[in-house]
């Protein structure tokens, strides 16, 4: 069926570190792979994303890897910052049931200062 | 530009009650997708609108509809409320799809009593 885990639940890590989050998928037709941050109170705000025909990504501190073969997709965080911390949400689209995203259920990031 | 309005804000109801939560997507969308947001299932995609049909629907029960207007904007009614309805409701726009980025309003905050 439709879904999407994503690992950790939390992460912890002091300030500087990397921080890593993994998704996988079930549906190898699945072809558009967003990221979201959302803070206290705010609505999910996208990060980045990532298409099917596209191995990674950058955008500065963020990095997203596609591995279509295994289904499965990673945040990576460098040199984390306190205003990092938030929750992270992972999401694949359900090419047999378009039009909708299908979401992870969420990390929550901590970044030690 | 302006981003994903949603209003009223907070609401709280009582069982039984009904509800109308009303979204303004970004000028130029015409897609609005709804999600519910709890702490137990995390988001999870209630309906998609374009061009005022509705191109997809999540597992909800019939108490959930949703229309769109002419210039884009949309509602979302929610028919004999119900304690577990208390939740996070997200509208989101896109220009086309699922595939196209999705931006998140902030969310109405429901909770009913």
């Amino acid at each position: 069926g439709e879904n999407v885990e994503q690992h950790p639940s939390t992460l912890s890590v002091q300030e500087g570190d990397s921080a890593v989050i993994k998704c996988t998928y079930s549906d190898s037709a699945s072809n558009y792979f967003p990221w979201y941050k959302q803070e206290l109170g705010k609505g999910p705000q996208l990060i980045i994303d990532i298409r099917s025909n596209v191995g990674e990504k950058k955008d500065q501190r963020i990095a997203v890897t596609l591995n279509k073969t295994a289904k499965h997709f990673s945040l990576h965080i460098t040199e984390t910052q306190p205003e990092d911390s938030a929750v992270y949400f992972c999401a694949a689209t359900w090419m047999d049931s378009s039009y909708k995203l299908i979401f992870g259920s969420g990390t929550r990031l901590l970044v030690r200062p | 530009k302006a981003g994903v309005t949603q209003t009223p804000r907070y609401l709280i109801k009582t069982r039984g009650q009904q509800v109308t939560l009303s979204c303004s997507p970004i000028s130029g969308h015409r897609s609005v997708s709804w999600y519910q947001q709890t702490p137990g299932q995390g988001l999870q995609f209630l309906f998609e609108y374009f061009s005022e049909t509705q191109r997809n629907k999540g597992n909800f029960p019939g108490r959930f509809s949703g229309r769109q207007f002419s210039n884009s904007r949309s509602e979302m009614n929610v028919s004999t409320l119900e304690l577990g309805d208390s939740a996070l409701y997200l509208c989101a726009s896109s220009f086309a799809s699922s595939t196209d980025t999705q931006y998140f309003g902030p969310g109405t905050r429901l909770t009913v009593l």
